[in-house]
C-alpha cells in the first residue's frame, strides 16, 4: 500500500497570505489528523476529520481550519499567514477506529512552510 | 490532558553502543507509539505497545502501563539510528500527545 502523501512539500508565502496543505491518507483509512510542529512548541495537534467530519480539535486559532472529501482526502487551511506559522505541517492517517492496534497512525512526509 | 516526559533528551553514542530512552506518562493510556523522526522530518512508525513487550530486530520497546511508562531499547546502534525518537500516547479522541523527544547522535 502507499503511504501517506502531502502536497506541496515546501511552500514559502508572506505574511497576511493564506495556504492549502493537502494530504492523502493510506488506502482505506478514513481518520486523517494534522499535527504542527516547531522548533518552541514541538509537535502539536491541530484536528481530527473522521468520515468528513471534524471529530476532535486542537488549540488553535480560527485561521487554521480544515476539511475532508468523501475520499478522505483531507485539506487543510491556513489564512492571514503569520511569522509564527512556520513549522513543519503533518498529517497522519489511520482507520480511525479507537482502541486497539486499528489507532495507529502513520505518518505523512510533511509539508514545510516558510512566512516571510 | 495527558503531560509526556522523555528522557534523556539528548543522547550521544558510539557505533555499536546501547541505549535505552525512556518516556513517562501522567495518565493511563491505551495508544502509546514510538516513532523515529528522520532528518527530512518524517515520524516513522517504530511500535504501537500500549503494554507489553515487542521487538523488531535491533530494536525493542517495553511498556508498563500501571507504572505509566515505557522504554525503547536501541541495540548495536548504528549512524543511520541517529534523529529524533518521540513517544506519543492517545489523549482525547484519536490526539495524540508527544512528548519532547530524545535527540540520538551516533558517531562512527
Amino acid at each position: 500500500k502507499a503511504g501517506v502523501t502531502q502536497t506541496p512539500r515546501y511552500l514559502i508565502k508572506t505574511r497576511g497570505q493564506q495556504v492549502t496543505l493537502s494530504c492523502s491518507p493510506i488506502s482505506g483509512h478514513r481518520s486523517v489528523s494534522w499535527y504542527q510542529q516547531t522548533p518552541g512548541q514541538g509537535l502539536q495537534f491541530l484536528f481530527e476529520y473522521f468520515s468528513e467530519t471534524q471529530r476532535n480539535k486542537g488549540n488553535f486559532p480560527g485561521r487554521f481550519s480544515g476539511r475532508q472529501f468523501s475520499n478522505s482526502r483531507s485539506e487543510m487551511n491556513v489564512s492571514t499567514l503569520e511569522l509564527g506559522d512556520s513549522a513543519l505541517y503533518l498529517c497522519a492517517s489511520s482507520l480511525g477506529w479507537r482502541g486497539g492496534s486499528t489507532d495507529t497512525q502513520y505518518f505523512g512526509p510533511g509539508t514545510r512552510l516558510t512566512v516571510l | 490532558g495527558i503531560q509526556v516526559e522523555q528522557s534523556p533528551p539528548d543522547l550521544i553514542l558510539q557505533e555499536g553502543a546501547n541505549s535505552t530512552l525512556r518516556c513517562n506518562f501522567s495518565d493511563s493510556v491505551n495508544n502509546l507509539q514510538w516513532f523515529h523522526q528522520n532528518p527530512w522530518g518524517q515520524l516513522i512508525n517504530l511500535f504501537y505497545i500500549p503494554s507489553g513487550t515487542k521487538q523488531n530486530g535491533r530494536l525493542s520497546a517495553t511498556t508498563v502501563a500501571t507504572e505509566r511508562y515505557s522504554l525503547l531499547y536501541i541495540s548495536s546502534s548504528q549512524t543511520t539510528d541517529s534523529g529524533v525518537y518521540f513517544c506519543a500516547v492517545r489523549d482525547i479522541g484519536s490526539r495524540l500527545t508527544f512528548g519532547e523527544g530524545t535527540q540520538l547522535t551516533v558517531n562512527p
